[in-house]
């Protein structure tokens, strides 16, 4: 595996159901972001991970639960959701400090549709 | 609140001719600047950053800064078909890593 993979890439769940999104990065980053796209949104930055510790929580919802357990993973925990959160979502990973600039590579994405 | 403006399109533009993506961003602050790439139902795929004011080339890709103004576009050369897609701005507006997106700008390059 190269680059950033998510799994699974389609979700279709009712309002009751609880699932969980996974991230994989194999690029040595020490960042890992969550993000969704909604349709004529611009991307909207969920959470960030810097080495494994939660640095911003851009005001999601509770029903939204990430969890990051080492710099290469990130899980988001879904549970409760409501229609309007039916979206694309996307996993990135970048190097921070040093040098680095910070550019974002993301992964192929899960579209979740929530009936 | 930081801003990332783009103008959503869509811009149409013949194969062969340039095609001129702009961006402008809120922040005076902001240090890094980032283009992406979007095919329909993929993720963004990033094409070029730049963090100084000037041009800067990556084969047909020009990307160009002005702090001073506060606008960041990018130049796509003899535009083929392949590069229709939506290009997304961003933008690294503090010390944190973390990007602002602009809503995009949907390119048709027509055969």
């Amino acid at each position: 595996e190269t680059g950033v993979t998510q799994t699974p890439r389609h979700l279709v769940m009712g309002m009751t159901n609880k699932k969980s999104l996974k991230c994989e990065q194999h690029l040595g980053h020490n960042a890992m972001y969550w993000y969704k796209q909604s349709a004529k949104k611009p991307l909207e930055l969920m959470f960030v991970y810097n080495f494994k510790e939660q640095t911003e929580n851009n005001s999601v919802p509770s029903r939204f639960s990430p969890e990051c357990p080492n710099s290469s993973h990130l899980f988001l925990h879904l549970h409760t959701l409501q229609p309007e959160d039916s979206a694309l979502y996307l996993c990135a990973s970048s190097q921070v400090g040093g040098e680095a600039y910070n550019e974002q590579f993301f992964g192929p994405g899960t579209r979740l549709t929530v009936l | 609140q930081k801003e990332v403006e783009q103008n959503s399109g869509p811009l149409s533009v013949p194969e062969g001719a340039i095609a001129s993506l702009n961006c402008t961003y809120s922040d005076r602050g902001s240090q890094s600047f980032f283009w992406y790439r979007q095919y329909s139902g993929k993720s963004p795929e990033l094409i070029m950053f730049i963090y100084s004011n000037g041009d800067k080339e990556d084969g047909r890709f020009t990307a160009q800064l002005n702090k001073a103004s506060q606008y960041v576009s990018l130049l796509i050369r003899d535009s083929q078909p392949s590069d229709s897609a939506t290009y997304l701005c961003a933008v690294k507006m503090d010390a944190g890593n973390m990007l602002t997106f602009g809503g995009g700008t949907r390119l048709m390059v027509k055969p």
